[in-house]
């Protein structure tokens, strides 16, 4: 059964770092692409940041680049986000999301499975 | 970026009656190389992950309930929920794959009246 469980959410204070995890089961996070995806509070769903397989590539959201970085530990199945100087704009529930191997898919493709989040909350 | 809307919000529907969000991108989904609209449907229950229910615009995810059903080109897509039962209160999202960044539209809210 494929899982994800997410960690290392918590209250930080503006301009503070912290750390989310991302651990797999059930499949090699080294064979998908993989995403990091926030929900703010009472808003909708926002794309943050994305890992490919090729080369492991990274990507950001105009809103977090320069500020946060995705990485993976294949020896870990684990997924990672480090966030530093962070903004209160920044609070929500973090999402890491799989994305599929669909054969149609030519570079990105949509995400077929997700953890249930972890909350990261920016206030003094 | 391509920005993703959706109607209504909320909507309110009878238990077994046919329940219909809408979802427009402002650019076509549409993608010339492999002729695939990149446009999924994600269930979104509270305290829970979001659920994929459809893929390439139209395409039922394994598992999901054939009550539900994706439709659309180019730019406009429907989420049809022809039977709404109380399990599918959710708020309901459309997302756009084509490219970065990804994006979603702002949700609709689906309960029972």
């Amino acid at each position: 059964e494929v899982q994800l469980v997410e960690s290392g959410g918590g209250l930080v204070k503006p301009g503070g770092s912290l750390r989310l995890s991302c651990t797999a089961s059930g499949f090699n996070i080294e064979r998908y692409n993989m995403k990091w995806v926030r929900q703010a509070p009472g808003k909708g769903l926002e794309w943050v940041s994305s890992i490919r397989t090729f080369r492991d590539s990274t990507y950001y959201a105009d809103s977090v680049q320069g500020r946060f970085t995705i990485s993976r530990d294949n020896s870990k199945n684990s997924l990672f986000l480090q966030m530093n100087s962070l903004r209160a704009e920044d609070t929500a529930v973090y999402y890491c999301a799989r994305e599929s191997v669909n054969i149609y898919c030519i570079a990105d493709c949509f995400s077929d499975s997700w953890g249930l989040g972890t909350l990261v909350t920016v206030s003094s | 970026d391509i920005v993703m809307t959706q109607s209504p919000d909320p909507l309110s529907v009878s238990l077994g009656e046919r329940a219909t969000v809408y979802c427009r991108s402002s650019q076509s989904l549409l993608h010339s190389s492999n002729n695939k609209t990149y446009l999924a449907w994600y269930q979104h229950k509270s305290g829970q992950p979001p659920k994929l229910l459809v893929y390439w615009a139209s395409i039922r995810e394994s598992g999901v309930p054939d009550r539900f059903t994706g439709s659309g080109s180019g730019t406009d897509f429907t989420l049809t929920i022809s039977s709404l039962q109380t399990e599918d209160v959710a708020v309901y999202y459309c997302h756009q794959y084509y490219s970065r960044p990804f994006t979603f539209g702002p949700g609709t809210k689906v309960d029972i009246k």
